[in-house]
């Protein structure tokens, strides 16, 4: 899986708007990147998935620029349960050894009041 | 449409002992990963499961082992427990071939003492 370098922590208040950005720049052509959230003492969840360009949900927007070789996670106006470690993940999930997945240190992300 | 299952929550076991683990996935799910979470190493990769084959191995000793049933549950074994074995132990499911989009239990919390 491609090597993939976020912040280790950041904050931000109740109501605002969250941008996480991931750089990813030996992403291989068929990868997809994609974000997991964690709460503490539970199992990671998936938030959402791209390939190019832009994604929405109901949770999170995911951008992803031409070149690939970055993505930021936008998690509209946070509150307090958006506390939690983001993390992202590149690779197609398919081909060898990135049949596993491969979790980096994750950032971790307060919410204050 | 239930989530991933695993039982026990929590195990205390003594070292030398050994211990097995339970995750049901979700219904239709054939994937199963298993991972092990502790503060300074993060999240590992341990093994997958596919239509009760073992398709991908992480760096763990031959102490982990693991498998899969017919119905896709799966059980991981954790032969003479050391103390760094404590550590919370999480299973995915995925529907498909990718494992880009996996879909984590609860987890277990194992403590060797």
């Amino acid at each position: 899986l491609a090597k993939t370098t976020q912040p280790i922590s950041m904050d931000s208040y109740e109501g605002q708007e969250v941008n996480i950005t991931c750089s990813h720049n030996n992403i291989a052509t068929n990868d997809y990147i994609t974000w997991y959230q964690q709460f503490p003492s539970q199992g990671p969840r998936f938030i959402i998935q791209g390939y190019k360009t832009k994604v929405t949900n109901e949770v999170a927007s995911l951008f992803i620029p031409a070149d690939r070789k970055s993505s930021t996670l936008s998690l509209p106006r946070v509150s307090l349960s958006d506390t939690a470690v983001y993390y992202c993940l590149v690779g197609d999930g398919f081909s060898g050894s990135a049949r596993q997945l491969t979790f980096g240190s994750g950032t971790q992300l307060t919410v204050l009041p | 449409k239930a989530g991933v299952t695993q039982t026990p929550r929590y195990l205390i076991k003594t070292r030398g002992q050994q211990v097995t683990l339970s995750c049901s996935p979700i219904s239709g799910h054939r994937s199963v990963s298993w991972y092990q979470q502790t503060p300074g190493q993060g999240l590992q990769f341990l093994f997958e499961y596919f239509s009760e084959t073992q398709r991908n191995k992480g760096n763990f000793p031959g102490r982990f082992s693991g498998r899969q049933f017919s119905n896709s549950r799966s059980e991981m074994n954790v032969s003479t427990l050391e103390l760094g074995d404590s550590a919370l132990y999480l299973c995915a499911s995925s529907f498909g071939q990718s494992l880009l989009e996996q879909y984590f239990g609860p987890g277990t919390r194992l403590t060797v003492t």
